[in-house]
C-alpha cells in the first residue's frame, strides 16, 4: 500500500525568509509526485510535480522540490517566502499502474509572518 | 479555458435523503476524479475515470455512493440515504492522459459543501 507522511501540522516563518515543507512516502513501485496548495475556502491549486527525469522540479509562485530516492522525500522548497503564501499545502503520490488514484498526505499550514 | 466546475457549490439535507452532486470538467480532459475532504480523514480518493475504460471504484466508502460519467463529459457522484458522516467537501478534478499530451496532474474544481443535517 502507498502511503504519503507529511511531518509537520505547521510551519511558520518570516517573510524573506526560506521556506521548507516537508513529505516522505511509501510505495512498492515508482512514485509519481505532486504538490497542491489550498487556500481558504478554495480547491486544490497544482504546484509542481515529479514524474521521472530531474530530480529537481521546478513549479509555480516561484516552488521547487527535489526528489530523493534514497529518503523517499520529495520536500517543497522556496528561497524566499511571501506572505501571500500562507495556505494548507498538501504532498501526493501515485503510481504509474493506478495513476489517477492520488493519496494524499495530511497537509501542511504555512505560516508567514510580515 | 474554463476550469472545473461543480454544483451546487453547498447542499444541506436531510439525513436518509438522497444528493447528486455534479462536475464539469475542463473541455478535452480525459480522466475525471472525485474525492472527499473532511477534517477527520482529511482528502480521500474516491473513484476515477479514464476514457472508455472500466472506473477504478476503489475509494467509494460504501455501496450508497455510486458516480457515473456520461458522454465522457459531465460526471454526477449519487449519495443515497445519506448519513451525517458523509458531511463533507466533494471535489471533482480532471486530466489530460492522453498519448503525448500526458500530463498527469489534476485540475479541481471548488467542491461542493454537503452536510446532512
Amino acid at each position: 500500500a502507498q502511503s504519503v507522511a507529511q511531518p509537520e501540522d505547521q510551519v511558520n516563518v518570516a517573510e524573506g525568509n526560506p521556506l521548507t515543507v516537508k513529505c516522505t512516502y511509501s510505495v512498492s513501485g515508482n512514485p509519481y509526485l505532486f504538490w497542491y496548495v489550498q487556500y481558504p475556502n478554495r480547491g486544490l491549486q497544482f504546484l509542481l510535480k515529479y514524474i521521472t527525469g530531474d530530480n529537481l522540479v521546478k513549479g509555480s509562485y516561484g516552488f521547487e522540490a527535489e526528489f530523493n530516492k534514497s529518503q523517499t522525500s520529495f520536500h517543497l522548497k522556496k528561497p524566499s517566502a511571501l506572505v501571500s503564501d500562507s495556505a494548507l499545502y498538501f504532498c501526493a503520490v501515485s503510481l504509474f499502474d493506478s495513476w489517477g488514484k492520488l493519496q494524499f498526505g495530511a497537509g501542511t499550514q504555512v505560516v508567514v509572518t510580515p | 479555458g474554463a476550469g472545473v466546475s461543480q454544483s451546487p457549490s453547498n447542499k444541506v439535507t436531510e439525513k436518509g435523503k438522497d444528493v447528486e452532486l455534479r462536475c464539469d470538467p475542463i473541455s478535452g480532459h480525459t480522466a475525471l476524479y472525485w474525492y472527499r475532504q473532511s477534517l477527520g480523514q482529511g482528502l480521500e480518493f474516491l473513484i476515477y475515470f479514464q476514457g472508455n475504460s472500466a472506473p477504478d471504484k476503489s475509494g467509494l466508502p460504501s455501496d450508497r455512493f455510486s458516480a457515473e460519467r456520461t458522454g465522457g463529459s459531465v460526471s454526477t457522484l449519487t449519495i443515497q440515504r445519506t448519513q451525517q458522516e458523509d458531511s463533507a467537501v466533494y471535489l471533482c478534478a480532471s486530466s489530460l492522459n492522453r498519448g503525448a499530451g500526458s500530463s498527469y496532474e489534476q485540475y479541481f474544481g471548488p467542491g461542493t459543501r454537503l452536510t446532512v443535517t
